[in-house]
């Protein structure tokens, strides 16, 4: 499984657009890039996954360049209910190591009125 | 159609003692798993279903066991509770038919050992 790499926390605004970046150095070909969100005392719940390029939906967007050693998670004007733990997962959904969801320390984001 | 439901959501236990905590899910999913997560922490894997009759390891499998009869229930057992094993555990779920990663969480159990 590759090892991701995410800043520990980040503060913004609300209505601002934040950004958040997730390192892969040794990504495979298989490998899928997938973003959760964990608000307090809850369990994580799925955002976005993507392989390459940009992937869009209702809550975010996920960038991947064309290597995709990196990822970014990016969430157009945020609000105080934005305040969660992002988590960056990388591995193969089709293979036999996509059961095992290994969670990283994630990303903490603060919106501040 | 619950999801993931984990029983019970809070729980004390004395030193030593042993209990079963329970994850039932209802969307016919092959795969589940048990995390848990230390305050202020991210989840650790503690072990994993393929399916029924079939469970492994994950990251820190010592003083838990697991069992998965069913397809339905994946329960998690503390032989012998200890102080550091106060954490909330989650229960997730995911289906092994589809291409994303999209797994199901359930509310957490929140154990405290004294």
């Amino acid at each position: 499984l590759a090892k991701t790499t995410q800043p520990i926390s980040m503060d913004s605004y609300e209505g601002q657009e934040v950004n958040i970046t997730c390192s892969h150095n040794n990504i495979a070909t298989n490998d899928y890039i997938t973003w959760y969100q964990q608000f307090p005392s809850q369990g994580p719940r799925f955002i976005i996954q993507g392989y390459k390029t940009k992937v869009t939906n209702e809550v975010a967007s996920l960038f991947i360049p064309a290597d995709r050693k990196s990822s970014t998670l990016s969430l157009p004007r945020v609000s105080l209910s934005d305040t969660a733990v992002y988590y960056c997962l990388v591995g193969d959904s089709r293979g036999d190591s996509s059961y095992k969801l290994i969670f990283g320390s994630g990303t903490r984001l603060l919106v501040r009125p | 159609n619950a999801g993931v439901t984990q029983t019970p959501k809070f729980q004390v236990l004395k030193t030593g003692q042993s209990m079963t905590l329970q994850c039932a899910q209802d969307m016919n999913h092959e795969y589940m798993s048990w995390y848990r997560q230390d305050p202020g922490m991210g989840l650790r894997l503690i072990h994993y279903s393929v399916g029924a009759g079939i469970t492994d390891q994950g990251e820190v499998p010592n003083g838990y066991n697991v069992s998965r009869s069913t397809t339905e229930d994946f329960p998690l057992r503390l032989l012998s509770a200890a102080p550091s094993q106060t954490s909330v555990y989650f229960c997730a779920s995911r289906s092994r038919r589809t291409v994303n990663t999209e797994a199901f969480f359930g509310q957490g159990t929140r154990l405290t050992v004294v």
